[in-house]
């Protein structure tokens, strides 16, 4: 069965210091991949989409970036991190059209 | 579009009773439905799917009603119960296209 996977679980990062959080996928290949953010008490918000290696799509001009270095990875990244950045953020996985997505447990960032 | 900066509208109800969760969409080209239930801190968990050929579909205590005339989609849950408790999104995929679009979602309170 597929299984996704999400870590860390929390993370406390000052303004000004860099981000990764990575994601990973088993028991599926080629999978669509999806980040999404999530302000507390808000909906979500879909930050950057992949449908391959290397291939990454961004929905929202931002201080964040995604790369897809392995089919099964997608990692999200910043530079340097504000404030605004502090969120609970979402990996997701389906596999094409027609198909839900599966969550990720989340990874709770909170930027000081 | 998505409304990830409203506040989430809340639905109290009373453990043992019926809950009715509507969800409204924009796209007549939209041909499948999701159903998520989030709780506090988790990621998004499937509950129940719908495609744009049937206009009822039931699960376990849960009933999906799809209205393509009104592009109105609701979740009906019977016997509510404190485990119920969550935030609700719906979601459609639309036509040719592997993204999902959630909605607002909905907090859902269930007392004793």
């Amino acid at each position: 069965s597929q299984t996704i996977h999400q870590w860390p679980a929390t993370l406390v990062q000052p303004v000004g210091s860099p981000l990764s959080l990575e994601c990973t996928v088993e028991g599926t290949s080629n999978p669509n991949l999806y980040w999404y953010r999530q302000a507390a008490g808000r909906g979500l918000q879909l930050l950057f989409y992949s449908v391959g290696i290397g291939q990454i799509s961004s929905e929202v001009p931002q201080n964040l970036s995604a790369s897809r270095p392995q089919d099964r990875q997608f990692i999200l990244s910043s530079k340097k991190l504000l404030l605004s950045d502090s969120g609970f953020y979402l990996c997701a996985w389906n596999g094409g059209l027609g198909y839900g997505y599966t969550f990720g447990s989340g990874t709770r960032l909170t930027v000081v | 579009g998505e409304s990830v900066g409203l506040h989430l509208p809340t639905l109290s109800v009373q453990e043992g009773d019926n809950s009715i969760i509507n969800c409204a969409y924009s796209n007549s080209a939209s041909d499948y439905f999701i159903w998520y239930k989030q709780e506090s801190g988790k990621g998004p968990q499937f509950i129940i799917d719908i495609r744009s050929n049937m206009d009822k579909r039931q699960g376990q205590r849960v009933t999906v009603l799809l209205n393509k005339t009104v592009k109105h989609l609701s979740l009906q849950i019977a016997a509510t119960q404190p485990g119920d408790s969550a935030v609700y999104f719906c979601a459609e995929s639309r036509h040719n296209t592997d993204k999902l679009i959630f909605g607002t979602g909905t907090r859902l309170q269930v007392f004793p």
